[in-house]
């Protein structure tokens, strides 16, 4: 079975500076997705980032960009320009393609970031 | 689109007594999956559905029953809430193929049980 795990519970970043959050995950698999969760005190989950695992390329969205090791199975999220509104907890998770469920995520315990002002 | 839609948005059940928890999508997906969120544990899958008629147990089903008769909802039953079951549950559904598809969360039910 896959695991996810965030190795830190708590993070905090001045406003406008860089941040990153850790997460590395154990699989047998060779294809996969890996993805980074936003989760702010309203509790709804927003998708932050993607990465394919046979793309080499790291993914990149505005602020937020992700440096995937696969070797290392090492998927850390970079929030550049620290806003405010990035403060939340931020979930990084797995999926096979390979499981029958299709859609079936396996997650991180979450890193609780906040951005001082 | 209304996207995911989860009732009731809070519940106190009492130790013993049952209740469901509402999800419809309309968004026309295939999968549909019920997760618990615990501090600490991340979000954990209770059970999921591929299709109406399709069930199948995730990494937590004990205690819970689910049912999907329409593409649209997705209930999940507690069948004799215990206040191991206090957790804040999500419902979730995305498109089956384009695995790299992303899943659309509903606003989550905060349930305790005393």
């Amino acid at each position: 079975a896959q695991t996810v795990t965030q190795s830190q519970p708590e993070m905090s970043v001045q406003e406008a500076e860089t941040v990153t959050l850790s997460c590395t995950y154990d699989t047998s698999e060779s294809d996969y997705y890996l993805f980074w969760y936003k989760q702010p005190p309203s509790r709804q989950m927003i998708l932050v980032i993607r990465q394919e695992a046979y793309k080499q390329q790291n993914a990149t969205e505005n602020r937020f960009s992700v440096n995937f090791q696969k070797a290392a199975k090492s998927f850390s999220l970079k929030i550049s320009d620290s806003q405010l509104g990035d403060a939340a907890m931020y979930f990084c998770a797995y999926r096979t393609p390979r499981e029958t469920s299709g859609s079936r995520l396996t997650f991180g315990e979450g890193t609780q970031l906040t951005v001082n002002p | 689109n209304a996207g995911v839609t989860q009732t009731p948005k809070f519940q106190v059940l009492k130790t013993g007594q049952s209740m469901t928890l509402q999800c419809a999508q309309d968004m026309n997906h295939e999968y549909m999956s019920w997760y618990r969120q615990d501090p600490g544990m991340g979000l954990r899958l209770i059970h999921y559905s591929v299709g109406a008629g399709i069930t199948d147990q995730g990494e937590v089903p004990n205690g819970y029953n689910v049912s999907r008769s329409t593409t649209e909802d997705f209930p999940l039953r507690l069948l004799s809430a215990a206040p191991s079951q206090t957790s804040v549950y999500f419902c979730a559904s995305s498109y089956l193929a384009g695995i790299a598809y992303e899943q659309y969360f509903g606003p989550g039910t905060r349930l305790t049980v005393t």
